[in-house]
């Protein structure tokens, strides 16, 4: 079946430093994968995604490179802020519409 | 309304007691998701509609669990007899159509004491 490893956290970082939470990926076929972020007290966010091999999806200074050689669909940022302290959830769909997410990864932005 | 309302916020339930967990789409929205998210977990599938038709309900995790959307627009998850394992967030969500860009609420805790 479909499953998605993330790196485990919680991370903590201070402002301007780079980001990288690792997602690695077990389809069946050839799936779209994504990035979901949950700010504290909010609902879920679709934050990037990507739907054939090669591809990158960006949003927010955020980038992610659709790996098919190496299953992995890692999220990265440059330079991260305090207002990027949420929890992160790495996703992929095989389908139009089932969702199979990671655990999620807390990251944590010191000033 | 601008987007997924959820209700109610917090619920907490005597084990053995039915609940009924409401979701209000986006206006027009075709496609709906219900979600459910233990504590330190990600959110694991339970049922899909598109309109008022189930389409998908194979991640409910017992006949416990029911769900409807009569209408193609108000989705209610009920869940008679809860169990303390049923404690969690049920997260709804919507989209025009599928390709994994919905739009999730903010989510229903459901505690079971």
């Amino acid at each position: 079946g479909n499953s998605v490893t993330q790196m485990e956290g919680p991370v903590t970082l201070s402002e301007e430093a780079f980001l990288t939470i690792n997602c690695t990926y077990t389809a069946t076929g050839y799936p779209s994968l994504f990035w979901y972020v949950q700010y504290p007290g909010e609902g879920l966010q679709l934050l990037l995604k990507a739907t054939k091999a090669d591809d990158k999806g960006s949003n927010k200074g955020f980038e992610a490179t659709y790996r098919k050689e190496t299953t992995s669909f890692h999220l990265e940022k440059g330079s991260v802020q305090v207002s990027d302290s949420a929890v992160y959830f790495c996703a992929l769909s095989e389908s139009d519409y089932k969702l199979s997410f990671g655990a999620g990864t807390t990251v944590t932005v010191r000033a | 309304g601008a987007g997924v309302s959820q209700s109610p916020r917090y619920k907490v339930a005597k084990r053995g007691q039915d609940v009924a967990l409401r979701c209000d789409p986006i206006s027009g929205h075709v496609s709906l998701f219900w979600y459910q998210q233990a504590l330190g977990q990600g959110p694991e599938f339970l049922t899909y509609f598109q309109n008022e038709a189930q389409l998908d309900k194979s991640g409910l995790p017992s006949d416990r669990f029911f769900a409807e959307r009569p209408e193609g627009s108000v989705s209610t998850l009920k869940i008679q007899r809860t169990q303390q394992e049923d404690s969690a967030v049920y997260l709804c969500a919507s989209s025009l159509a599928g390709t994994g860009g919905y739009t999730f609420g903010s989510g229903t805790r459901l505690t079971v004491v």
